[in-house]
């Protein structure tokens, strides 16, 4: 069976200082790693996604994950984080087999601060 | 040029009533799902479709009926609604089974 748990369900950090989310992941399979992000009262869209390529994945707005088979993690992180960066992240498995799935993970908080 | 709307947008009903939420895309996806998220924000897919095809019914009470009359919508009727449904429903489409991209979402409000 597959499951994500993100081991942060709050994280607060200052306006340009690092960002790191933590996730790991629980799959019988090869899976499909994603991040998604939610901004308050929006929709999801989709930040990364790995799919048995390179390890580590750059997505949009700066942010990149890095996957690590060993330690069944895959942690989201931004060098310096932006106001607009405060919002829902959500790690998701998707298994290789199967009809795709998406198991979320039950969210992180970001807050920045100025 | 929007990918996945959905309507209503926020919807406030009454316990008991029968309501609708209506999801279009317009990417050329043949695969479309939707998601329920609670009070406290947990996502849990509820129904796929592909090439109108039922795939993917989790355990979601009879109430909850999704129809797809063509590719291109995957609309969700509810009967008999009840507190608990109050939530977050979201839309989402892919090409086969690759990334989705999801809707904005519906607030369903039931007193």
């Amino acid at each position: 069976a597959q499951s994500v748990t993100q081991l942060d369900s709050h994280v607060s950090v200052s306006e340009g200082t690092p960002v790191l989310l933590r996730c790991n992941y629980s799959s019988s399979y090869s899976p499909s790693l994603f991040w998604y992000v939610q901004h308050p009262n929006k929709g999801l869209q989709l930040l990364l996604k790995y799919t048995s390529a390179a390890t580590l994945v750059k997505g949009i707005n700066g942010f990149e994950a890095e996957f690590k088979k060993s330690e069944t993690s895959f942690h989201l992180m931004k060098p310096s984080a932006h106001m607009s960066d405060a919002a829902e992240y959500f790690c998701v498995v998707s298994p290789s087999s199967g009809y795709n799935k998406l198991i979320f993970g039950a969210g992180t908080r970001l807050a920045v601060h100025p | 040029d929007t990918a996945v709307s959905q309507t209503p947008k926020y919807l406030v009903t009454q316990m008991g009533n029968d309501k609708s939420i209506k999801c279009e895309q317009n990417l050329g996806h043949d695969t479309m799902y939707w998601y329920k998220q609670d009070s406290k924000k947990f996502l849990k897919i509820m129904f796929s479709y592909n090439n109108k095809e039922l795939i993917i019914n989790e355990t979601v009470p009879n109430r909850f009926s999704p129809k797809s009359p063509d590719k291109a919508h995957l609309n969700l009727h509810i009967n008999s609604l009840e507190l608990g449904d109050s939530a977050v429903y979201f839309c989402a489409s892919s090409r086969n089974y690759n990334e989705q991209f999801f809707g904005p979402g519906t607030r369903l409000t039931v007193l």
